[in-house]
């Protein structure tokens, strides 16, 4: 099993609609969950981060964790064809490394 | 403020030879990662640094593979000797203890091809 598991995609959405990312972690003692964006040649930004159970919103971006299912998901409002890219889970345990997943492609179209 | 810098941004070269890829962290900064990503394996840390002390390098894949921090504001991977397996991408990626210490930065990556 891996750490972080993400379905790859793509994840195709309309512009205009919600997209859902979904992301589960095998280790339940990790603390920090994390979302970045990869645009396709591009490196890693981050979006969010969580650390607490429920919900955290950032303008059109909601994270959500449930520790006790071990899942956290990226619901983006409003998608918009500049979301297009690869999101990717991370997730850091009690030393200072995230471990990543394989990211979940998004596309937004028109 | 300048991000996290890498160099060279693509390199090219044959199976054999030495690879040195180069990275500056974010200025202040006491954290430093190296990740390799591939379509297959995804992003991978290869090593991480504190205070230019290396902390983990249990994802270095093997002996050809080293990584130094001489001083806080640079550092290098190298590959020696290199293999076409070892193409990919390479990410160094920069964080503060004393912020959102888990905030990583990256830098735009150097594109390695093994041929």
């Amino acid at each position: 099993q891996k750490e972080v598991e993400q379905n790859s995609g793509p994840l195709s959405v309309p512009e205009g609609a919600i997209a859902s990312l979904n992301c589960t972690y095998s280790d339940r003692g990790s603390q920090s969950f994390f979302w970045y964006r990869q645009y396709s040649g591009k490196s890693p930004e981050l979006i969010m981060f969580i650390y607490s159970n429920g919900d955290k919103e950032d303008g059109r971006f909601t994270a959500q964790l449930n520790k006790a299912s071990q899942y956290v998901s990226l619901l983006i409002r409003d998608s918009q064809p500049s979301d297009s890219a690869t999101y990717l889970c991370a997730v850091n345990r009690v030393t200072d490394k995230l471990i990543f997943g394989t990211g979940t492609r998004l596309q937004v179209f028109p | 403020d300048a991000g996290v810098i890498q160099s060279p941004r693509h390199e090219v070269t044959e199976m054999g030879q030495e690879v040195t890829l180069r990275c500056k962290p974010i200025s202040g900064h006491d954290y430093l990662f190296w990740y390799r990503q591939t379509m297959m394996r995804g992003l991978e840390l290869l090593i991480y640094f504190n205070n230019n002390v290396p902390i983990d390098d249990s994802g270095m894949p093997e002996d050809r593979f080293s990584a130094k921090m001489p001083n806080a504001s640079f550092s290098t991977l190298k590959i020696q000797p290199s293999e076409p397996r070892d193409s990919a991408v390479y990410f160094c990626a920069s964080t503060s203890s004393g912020g959102s210490s888990e905030t990583q930065y990256f830098g735009p990556g150097t594109r390695l091809l093994v041929l």
